[in-house]
């Protein structure tokens, strides 16, 4: 079973529309949880940490529910530049330095 | 921009060949991470050098080296190079190696073997 899983979509919405990604992982461990952007061709940039509390980045809600192991996000007001795939990550262990574990992320378009 | 860069941008390379990638870590930074990213999928944690140590191991075969410098730069060296190494090798500095220290991503080098 891979450490993290996520629906690799792809999700095309219109502009407007909320749109919701959901993800699991399977170290109980896991310390941090992240979501992170990956626009076409380039490398991923940190979108937001998300916490126990949850989190919220403007249009961005980033949820984590530890009993589960279920990460989400939700987009709300989606534009066209949130176009992109958006990769849940989880820490690894002090074995391996922290290291970050990638689900293979989720492909989201949005049109006009 | 996060400050980390990598070079090359771009390299082909053929089988049986050996590679050196690079990466600037960010300044104040001094861990630095590889993972490889094949097309389609997310990428794959190689290995971890902190303080000029390796700090980390993933699931990739001896064939997979690396280096840190005084500095903090790293150099992933790969070789017997197959088919299957075509990927976007990633970079990532932190701060610290603690699972509370943000990796900042260079810009990554695509490497084709043919």
């Amino acid at each position: 079973r891979k450490e993290v899983e996520q629906d690799p979509g792809p999700f095309n919405v219109p502009e407007g529309a909320t749109v919701a990604f959901n993800c699991t992982y399977s170290n109980s461990a896991s310390q941090s949880f992240f979501w992170y952007r990956q626009d076409c061709r380039k490398e991923p940039k940190l979108l937001m940490s998300v916490y126990s509390s949850g989190n919220e980045d403007g249009r961005f809600t980033a949820q984590l529910n530890r009993a589960s192991q279920y990460i989400s996000l939700l987009i709300r007001d989606s534009k066209l530049s949130d176009s992109a795939t958006y990769l849940c990550v989880v820490n690894g262990n002090s074995n391996s330095g922290y290291a970050l574990n990638f689900g293979k992320g989720t492909s989201l378009l949005v049109t006009p | 921009e996060t400050g980390v860069t990598q070079s090359p941008t771009h390299l082909i390379k053929t089988r049986g060949q050996q590679v050196t990638l690079r990466c600037s870590s960010q300044s104040g930074h001094n861990t630095v991470s590889w993972y490889q990213q094949a097309l389609g999928q997310g990428p794959q944690f190689i290995f971890q050098y902190y303080r000029e140590e390796e700090n980390g191991r993933g699931n990739f075969p001896p064939r997979f080296s690396g280096l840190q410098f005084p500095n903090y730069s790293s150099e992933l060296n790969v070789n017997a190079l197959e088919l299957d190494d075509s990927a976007l090798y990633l970079c990532a500095s932190s701060s610290n190696p603690g699972y509370t220290d943000t990796q900042y991503f260079g810009p990554g080098t695509r490497l084709t073997v043919l």
